[in-house]
């Protein structure tokens, strides 16, 4: 079955540098979120999209950008990147209509900010 | 105030013994979703079980179960018959919100190690 994709899995930047991750979610999926999560912590919740609108906005930074695209992707725009933004970044997207109202997560895109 | 409570940051449990791994949770909303995810070394967020607030029966996945109780906000999650392979960090989890402007609120984990 397909899962989310995300791109890059790992992706190593310099202090003050712009990075942008992506995401595909599953097909059919209309709603697309991005997670946060920092070396030993819990995911925290950044945005996200149904239909390619904004839906919700959690701990997001305003250096911190994302949209949602006509074919459902999703990418995540950080700029003047701090060494506190290295983390694990997942995307998750869901099926408003399923039966469990659950998110499938993506593998993660691990950012290191040098 | 912490939505999701994990109160066991780390265990130890011998191979092939069942575990059982706390989560208790603070909502007054009267629909809610709780979620318990694996998350091994490489990273990866790995669903397991879902349970809905409206739920009668608790949810059950293979080795998975969730012991709901409702009045106690109490959801912990037990694994019968461990393997080597459950050695992991848990996260429990809750859904926030409703329809399309939900979000999940995760707890601090549980890193779970299963001893040969």
């Amino acid at each position: 079955a397909a899962g989310v994709i995300q791109s890059p899995r790992h992706l190593i930047k310099e202090k003050r540098e712009t990075a942008t991750l992506k995401c595909y979610p599953i097909p059919r999926h209309d709603t697309v979120y991005w997670y946060q999560q920092g070396p030993g912590q819990d995911p925290q919740f950044l945005i996200s999209f149904y239909e390619k609108m904004q839906s919700d906005k959690g701990s997001i930074p305003d250096r911190f950008s994302a949209q949602q695209f006509s074919d459902y992707h999703s990418e995540l725009n950080m700029s003047s990147l701090e060494l506190g933004d290295s983390a694990l970044y997942f995307c998750a997207s869901r099926w408003t209509s399923g039966k469990f109202n659950e998110q499938f997560f993506g593998p993660g895109t691990r950012l290191t900010v040098l | 105030a912490q939505k999701i409570t994990q109160t066991q940051p780390g265990m130890f449990v011998q191979e092939k013994e069942a575990v059982t791994l706390d989560c208790t949770y603070d909502t007054s909303d009267p629909s809610y979703g709780l979620f318990w995810y694996k998350q091994p070394s490489s990273g990866e967020m790995i669903f397991l079980i879902y349970q809905g607030s409206y739920d009668q029966q608790n949810a059950t996945e293979g080795r998975y179960s969730l012991n709901f109780q409702k009045a106690r906000k109490s959801a912990n999650l037990v694994i019968s018959a461990s393997q080597l392979g459950d050695s992991a960090m848990y996260f429990c989890a809750m859904r926030e919100g409703r329809d399309r402007d939900d979000k999940i609120i995760f707890g601090k984990g549980t890193r779970l190690h299963i001893l040969p």
